[in-house]
């Protein structure tokens, strides 16, 4: 089955500095890849997605690359600010009839003001 | 649009207790809807997904007699922990998707088991 690694675990930068996390896929049949952001006891928030039919996608200060030979996918946030603080989760989905999404493990990111 | 919500909120119970969920999309029909379970510091973890009218299906690992879970409408899911004990303390969280490939999460309910 499908196996989502993600990078780092933590990453602390300080506000206005660019923030990447990386992720890798194992099943190369993985079409669509969604980015969430999880404060501390809320719901997960789709900030943003890529599908596989396309190499990067940007929302003002979010961007996501995906490199389908080498199945892996990054976030990229620029001009951080201490409200980007959260958990960030990528996650991995392949067509079929249940569309279940694998979870990467999660990178707590900390902005400092 | 892509309302869920969840309910209760938060919710304690004695061990040995069963205590039931409920998820519901608010303004659209829900094809599927899944449940995740996150344990402080982790990820979320796919618990089963289930289909209106038909039986859920659960990964690997999780016990389906122990977490019943209905999908009685096409808003509604309901996840019922049996015979709850502490190690089922965690945040309970449900998503419903449309039929595309995003999904649609509600708020998560914390369930502390004492």
């Amino acid at each position: 089955g499908e196996n989502v690694e993600q990078h780092p675990s933590t990453l602390s930068v300080q506000e206005g500095d660019s923030a990447v996390i990386k992720c890798t896929y194992s099943d190369s049949a993985s079409n669509y890849f969604p980015w969430y952001k999880q404060e501390l006891g809320k719901r997960p928030q789709l900030i943003i997605d890529i599908r596989s039919n396309v190499g990067e996608k940007k929302d003002q200060r979010i961007a996501v690359t995906l490199n389908k030979t080498a199945k892996h996918f990054s976030l990229h946030i620029t001009e951080t600010q201490p409200e980007d603080s959260a958990v960030y989760f990528c996650a991995a989905t392949r067509p079929s009839n249940t569309d279940k999404l694998i979870f990467g493990t999660g990178t707590r990111l900390q902005v400092f003001p | 649009g892509a309302v869920v919500s969840q309910h209760p909120s938060r919710v304690i119970c004695k061990s040995g207790t069963s205590v039931k969920i409920e998820c519901r999309s608010l303004d659209f029909q829900a094809t599927t809807m899944f449940w995740y379970r996150q344990f402080p510091k982790q990820s979320l973890m796919l618990m089963a997904t289930s289909n209106e009218g038909s039986k859920a299906t659960y990964e690997q690992g999780v016990e389906k007699d122990k977490f019943l879970i209905n999908h009685a409408s096409l808003t509604l899911s309901t996840l019922t922990v049996t015979s709850a004990h502490p190690e089922d303390s965690s945040f309970y969280i449900c998503s419903a998707g449309r039929g595309g490939y995003e999904q649609y999460f509600g708020p998560g309910t914390r369930l502390t088991v004492t």
